[in-house]
């Protein structure tokens, strides 16, 4: 079974560009994630999907980061314009539904803004 | 609000030596603890958890006992092996299960043969 997809696996960008990342979940899994690592801080929840309807988008970072999971499958995560601090590792993850005590995360897309 | 605290690193470590990294966390109620390893290249695994207190997960020779009197939840291995470098992140869940995670800031671990 294929796990969790992400792509590109890295991505530079100049500051005022779009650019889009994309994960493929877990065939079946309702629910998916999507986390960001700035810097070597800690790994901070953006947003939460169940099939394609928004359950939690609490944190998103401003209005710049556009999400989307047309269908309910994979999902896009668009920044545009990118910015400096937009610059880390973007991790997606999915879990089956209901109450599953296992999320499978992807290898992370790499974002640097220049 | 929620949030986990790790021992900041890097950690450096000869073969066979014994490993604790420390966590502790702040939440309200009872959240589910994991620890997740990211090994060189590759994406975040789960590596054990645990979903009440004095629950203890283990997996691949590492352990965590769940300790809600000291807000605790260190990982620990007896003797560690070069193939254990990796960077390790402590976690919790606040809503039962693996649902939106808050991680600690990660800890690199190298171990040197």
């Amino acid at each position: 079974e294929a796990g969790v997809t992400q792509f590109p696996s890295h991505s530079v960008i100049e500051k005022g560009q779009t650019v889009t990342l994309r994960c493929d979940p877990i065939s079946g899994h309702d629910n998916l994630y999507w986390y960001r690592r700035v810097m070597g801080k800690e790994i901070k929840f953006l947003l939460h999907f169940v099939k394609e309807s928004k359950q939690d988008e609490s944190g998103m970072p401003n209005n710049r980061f556009l999400a989307e999971r047309t269908g309910g499958t994979y999902s896009t995560l668009k920044v545009q314009p990118a910015e400096l601090e937009d610059s880390g590792v973007y991790f997606c993850a999915s879990s089956p539904g209901g109450g599953a005590t296992e999320a499978f995360f992807g290898q992370g897309t790499r974002l640097t803004v220049v | 609000g929620n949030s986990v605290t790790q021992m900041e690193g890097p950690v450096t470590l000869s073969e066979e030596a014994f490993l604790t990294i420390n966590c502790t966390y702040t939440a309200t109620g009872y959240p589910s603890l994991f620890w997740y390893v990211q090994y060189p290249g590759e994406g975040l695994q789960l590596l054990l958890k645990a979903t009440k207190a004095d629950d203890k997960g283990s997996n691949k020779g590492f352990e965590a006992t769940y300790r809600k009197e000291t807000t605790s939840f260190h990982l620990e291995k007896g003797s560690v092996q070069v193939s254990d470098s990796a960077v390790y992140f402590c976690a919790l869940s606040r809503i039962q299960g693996a649902q939106k995670l808050v991680f600690g800031q990660g800890t690199r671990l190298t171990i040197n043969p």
